[in-house]
């Protein structure tokens, strides 16, 4: 399933710096969007979405953007910290399923 | 905050056995969701639950796959003969009306030898 892709594994920025994390997707029926942080051995935790009418969605240092002609959406987290250490995902609605991405493994070092 | 949780958190089974894997939803949420995350692979979406019915499920959630709210709190995972593949992470969601955002519980991390 390559609906939703995340070709980044692994991302590395210094503590204060901005985190951009990427996310691709294929279904133009996809009508929602959202990003999910998940530590090891926990599940996934919600962290901001955004409707495909819009193309931005801010809440306090989580960015998320939409570009629907790309079908590219990214999420920006600044300033970083090393509590958002973690894997992201983002995953994409139609009907009541999500269909996630691989998962970017972000590391904030101090 | 109320947490969506699961139960147990690991089991393990002979393979051809039967498991049940629970979960209790937040507790104003109706929409009941069951993933899976094999070890390796992507998060896969496998039934979605609503008023007592089934509204959606994937290729994966076959006839060896049953869900049941068997009371006003629990939402359960039956894998009826169970098989080496099913091996996996089972994440277990659920979702306010009116609202968008899925809320996960910890998982139950099933191994079948």
């Amino acid at each position: 399933d390559q609906q939703v892709k995340q070709n980044s594994p692994s991302l590395s920025v210094q503590e204060g710096r901005i985190s951009i994390l990427n996310c691709d997707y294929t279904n133009s029926m996809f009508d929602y969007f959202l990003w999910y942080k998940k530590y090891p051995a926990e599940g996934p935790t919600f962290l901001i979405s955004i409707s495909s009418i819009k193309d931005k969605n801010e809440d306090g240092r989580f960015t998320v953007f939409l570009n629907k002609s790309a079908k590219h959406l990214s999420l920006h987290i600044v300033p970083s910290q090393p509590g958002d250490s973690a894997v992201y995902f983002c995953a994409a609605r139609s009907g009541s399923r999500l269909t996630f991405g691989e998962g970017t493994q972000l590391t904030v070092n101090p | 905050e109320p947490e969506v949780t699961q139960t147990p958190s690991h089991q393990v089974t002979q393979m051809g056995q039967e498991v049940i894997l629970r979960c209790v939803p937040i507790s104003n949420h109706l929409y009941f969701y069951w993933y899976r995350q094999i070890l390796g692979q992507k998060v896969e979406f496998l039934v979605s639950f609503y008023n007592n019915e089934i509204s959606e499920k994937s290729e994966i959630f076959d006839d060896q796959f049953s869900v049941e709210r068997p009371d006003g709190s629990n939402f359960t995972l039956k894998i009826r003969s169970t098989k080496l593949e099913d091996s996996a992470m089972y994440f277990c969601a659920s979702k306010r009306p009116n609202y968008n955002e899925q809320f996960f519980g910890p998982g139950t991390r099933l191994t079948v030898l």
